[in-house]
């Protein structure tokens, strides 16, 4: 099983449409969790962490965590052509993982299509 | 603009070549990172140091060498690449190691001749 899951896409929304990217992680003590927002060609960009369950909003993106189910999403609202990306969902493990302290999916290819 | 700032953007290298990628973060990290990252593929960790320290390499070839001058800079030097070495190549800094947001500057983008 692979560390960080993700569907690979493309994800394709409309104008306006919100956008529900998914990632699920084996490693139930995994502590922390970041959506990276990558354009072609350009770096990694966080957009946002969370580290408890629940809910967090910021601006148009919610990210949302379920431990319990080892499950973490991301939601864009009023999606625009400006979010289409590749979308990494990466865990950090925490200290004493003795491993690579931040795992990353292979990322979902969002289009936002006008 | 990122505030970890990677030099140069671009490299074109020959296979017997030598040069240097540098970073420069004004952040107060202490964790710097390097990642190579290939096309349609999620970055690949090479080096993390820590205080200033190499607290973990990822049985990455002698080829590559990182440094550490002090806690804001972070170097990877480069010799006798190979062209599947082509890649770009990202800088990253944190607060600390674990459970910390780690911060990516613009990469590089190597090209072995």
């Amino acid at each position: 099983q692979k560390e960080v899951e993700q569907n690979s896409g493309p994800l394709s929304v409309p104008e306006g449409a919100i956008a529900s990217l998914n990632c699920t992680y084996s490693d139930r003590v995994s502590q922390s969790f970041f959506w990276y927002r990558q354009y072609s060609g350009k770096s990694p960009e966080l957009i946002m962490s969370i580290y408890s369950n629940g809910d967090k909003e910021d601006g148009r993106f919610t990210a949302q965590l379920n431990k319990a189910s080892q499950y973490v999403s991301l939601l864009i609202r009023d999606s625009q052509p400006s979010d289409s990306a590749t979308y990494l969902c990466a865990v950090n493990r925490g200290e004493g993982s003795g491993n690579t302290p931040l795992v990353f999916g292979k990322g979902t290819r969002l289009s936002v299509i006008a | 603009d990122t505030e970890v700032t990677q030099t140069p953007k671009h490299l074109v290298m020959g296979m017997t070549n030598k040069k240097s990628l540098k970073c420069e973060q004004h952040m107060g990290h202490r964790a710097m990172y390097w990642y190579k990252q290939k096309a349609k593929k999620p970055p690949e960790l090479m080096f993390v140091y820590s205080y200033e320290k190499l607290s973990i390499n990822e049985s990455v070839p002698s080829r590559f060498s990182p440094e550490c001058p002090n806690s804001s800079l972070l170097n990877l030097h480069l010799h006798a690449l190979q062209p599947e070495d082509s890649a770009l190549y990202l800088c990253a800094s944190s607060h600390g190691v674990f459970n910390q947001p780690q911060h990516f500057g613009d990469g590089t983008r190597l090209s072995i001749l």
